[in-house]
């Protein structure tokens, strides 16, 4: 079954210690990207990736690290959590971008807590 | 600056009525354009998508929704709502192939069905 799955899928943790929420796709797709939702503000996007080793920043990146050593993994990291990370984030892929179907996965959400 | 504009963060429906949700866009070309569910406590799931040809374009759950060009409009109807319609409804704008390929999303519209 074609799936993004994230991990875990909540957590509370607290303020400066480090952590990571795992995303892995089954479907190859080359374009990775997280986004954090919080109420009245949508979807924002942190950080995606065109391909392996190809990470870029969305329009929130601050206070987050992404890697992509691996097509299939996309990781999002944490490195000294605060208060206002407290959100609920989505992982999603893409296929390939030139003339084909644009549909992004989503994996089934994040609910992280920073006390 | 591609950007979506969900006027409408709240709606109530009597089961049974008809359903109009409000979605307008901006973006500088042919825009690729997506409408995501979101039931409480669960991922976004695509309801339907908007890439070229015919502007009403058909989704699951009875959903349809109408591209016009000359409105920057995407509307979502249904002709008759079911109580399990009542969710957070996302629109989206992508940009086509050989760009970012970047998704963004609207503020939503959360949809409460009366009985």
């Amino acid at each position: 079954e074609a799936q993004v799955t994230q991990n875990p899928r909540y957590l509370i943790t607290v303020t400066g210690k480090k952590l990571t929420v795992t995303c892995s796709q089954n479907m190859n797709h080359e374009y990775m990207s997280w986004y954090r939702q919080d109420p009245g503000l949508g979807l924002r996007q942190i950080y995606y990736s065109m391909n392996v080793e190809v990470t870029d920043k969305g329009d929130v990146p601050e206070g987050y690290k992404v890697s992509r050593k691996e097509k299939r993994n996309f990781p999002l990291i944490l490195e000294s959590p605060s208060p206002n990370q407290t959100s609920l984030y989505f992982c999603a892929s893409r296929p390939p971008r030139q003339g084909m179907n644009t549909e992004a996965f989503f994996g089934q959400g994040t609910r992280l807590t920073v006390v | 600056a591609q950007s979506v504009t969900q006027p409408d963060i709240h709606i109530t429906v009597s089961e049974g009525a008809s359903l109009e949700l409000r979605c307008n866009y901006s973006y500088g070309a042919t825009p690729y354009l997506f409408w995501y569910v979101q039931s409480p406590g669960q991922g976004l799931q695509l309801l339907l998508k908007y890439f070229s040809g015919d502007t009403l374009v058909q989704g699951i759950k009875g959903f349809e929704a109408e591209f016009k060009r000359s409105q920057s409009s995407f509307n979502l109807r249904k002709p008759s709502v079911h109580w399990s319609d009542a969710a957070e409804y996302f629109c989206a704008v992508g940009a086509p192939a050989g760009t970012a390929s970047k998704l963004t999303f609207g503020t939503g519209t959360r949809l409460q069905v009366t009985l």
